[in-house]
């Protein structure tokens, strides 16, 4: 069965510091991974898009690290601010259709001033 | 603003009711696609439409169904509802409709069944 896990559930870090969000996936066969940002009450919002040749890919403070061969990637935040407080999910597709989406529950982070 | 607008941003019904919720996608978008989010769970696909057609289908129940009209904008009609339907609904659209586009998501409606 295709899963993807995230951890941890929820992180709060101060203002300013770096953390490292982990997604494990079991997903086959894998197109790519994706990482979304959804502020409360709101639509996600994509960060990242990678595909199985891509290991590392930046928008901004955000640096997403895709190991194919472990399965597994990470979302680095680098000098939070308190605007990156929200939940980060990962999704991994199988390529074709939107069925082939397999989303994780994400991770909730917490910045504090 | 992802380009992609939902209407209306809260409904709140009873049980057994029906309601329609819409969605526009961003212009030039030809894939609609439907996602339900509750409590503390992760995003479930419920459905996808490409340019007026079924393109795939999540875990969307019976009483769910969906279509998308000729200008392009859905509407996901939810039936006999009951107190587990009450969730955010998300629509997103894209360009096309490989697994590679990226998605754009609505601000979503929030749905609560009394």
């Amino acid at each position: 069965k295709n899963q993807v896990e995230q951890s941890p559930q929820s992180l709060i870090i101060l203002e300013g510091k770096n953390c490292t969000l982990q997604c494990n996936y079991t997903v086959s066969p894998f197109s790519n991974l994706r990482w979304y940002k959804q502020d409360t009450g709101r639509g996600p919002v994509s960060l990242t898009i990678m595909t199985f040749s891509e290991n590392t890919k930046s928008n901004g403070r955000y640096t997403a690290t895709l190991d194919a061969d472990t399965k597994q990637s990470s979302l680095h935040i680098t000098a939070s601010q308190l605007s990156d407080s929200a939940s980060y999910i990962c999704v991994v597709s199988v390529g074709g259709g939107a069925d082939g989406l397999t989303f994780g529950k994400g991770t909730h982070l917490i910045i504090q001033p | 603003d992802s380009g992609v607008t939902q209407t209306p941003k809260h409904l709140i019904t009873a049980t057994g009711q029906r309601v329609t919720l819409r969605c526009s996608p961003r212009s030039g978008d030809l894939s609609v696609y439907w996602y339900q989010q509750s409590l503390d769970q992760g995003l479930q696909f419920l459905i996808q439409y490409y340019n007026g057609e079924e393109r795939a289908k999540g875990n969307i129940l019976e009483r769910f169904s969906a279509q998308q009209f000729p200008d392009l904008h859905s509407e996901l009609n939810l039936s006999s509802l009951e107190l587990g339907d009450s969730a955010l609904y998300f629509c997103a659209s894209s360009a096309r409709t490989s697994g590679y586009n990226e998605q754009f998501f609505g601000p979503g409606t929030r749905l609560t069944v009394l």
